[in-house]
């Protein structure tokens, strides 16, 4: 079975742009996740979709948003980039059996750079 | 709220010695506790995870940990470190029913040869 896929891998920006990463999870998981990783915050979680809703939001501002499509692939994507948005994004996806926390498998991550 | 510390930023060990590798975590309920591997320029791997019955839980490549409640601790072990095992390890803490990870700083674990 393949894994989750992130595209692209490196994306350069400029400050002010936006941008705009995909997510493709494990074939028969629901649930996608989106987490944010800098040597100076570490691991943070940004937000997860299930069935096309946003079930869990983390402290993020607004200019970082996502969606779930219908065959649970998603997107997020960051407005008006700032130098600080550089990191490395990760999605991860997990079953959602709904009897328990599930495993969350993780993609490779997008390098995102700001300059 | 949770959280996750993990002592130590950087651990070293000598080639076929022990690896011990700390997670203490803080929860008013219940958790759910998780070790990641990440190699370079990759994401994550699951090691093994901790959800209810028995505490002491084998992952792959011969990595183990034990959930110890009254001490709030979900340290990971090896008994011989391999130069493969050189790469930065998560533990990581959730709860029944919420899919948000909520992650430690992170181990660097360097093995000396």
């Amino acid at each position: 079975k393949a894994g989750v896929t992130q595209t692209p891998r490196y994306l350069i920006k400029t400050r002010g742009q936006q941008v705009t990463l995909s997510c493709s999870p494990i074939s028969g998981h629901r649930s996608v996740s989106w987490y944010q990783q800098t040597p100076g915050q570490g691991l943070q979680f940004l937000f997860e979709y299930f069935s096309e809703t946003q079930r869990n939001k983390g402290n993020f501002p607004g200019r970082f948003s996502g969606r779930q499509f219908s065959n649970s692939r998603s997107e997020m994507n960051v407005s008006t980039l700032e130098l600080g948005d550089s990191a490395l994004y990760l999605c991860a996806s997990s079953l959602y059996s709904g009897e328990e926390t599930d495993t969350q498998y993780f993609g490779p991550g997008t390098r995102l750079t700001v300059l | 709220a949770q959280s996750v510390t993990q002592l130590g930023s950087h651990v070293s060990v000598s080639e076929g010695a022990l690896v011990l590798l700390r997670c203490n975590y803080s929860s008013s309920v219940p958790p759910y506790l998780f070790w990641y591997v990440q190699y370079p320029n990759q994401g994550l791997q699951l090691l093994l995870k901790y959800t209810t019955g028995a505490t002491l839980v084998k992952g792959i490549n011969g990595f183990e940990a034990e959930f110890k409640k009254s001490e709030t601790s979900f340290h990971l072990t090896k008994p011989s470190a391999h130069m493969s095992d050189a790469a930065e390890y998560f533990c990581a803490v959730s709860f029944f029913g919420n899919e948000k990870l909520t992650f430690g700083t992170g181990t660097r674990l360097t093995i000396i040869p």
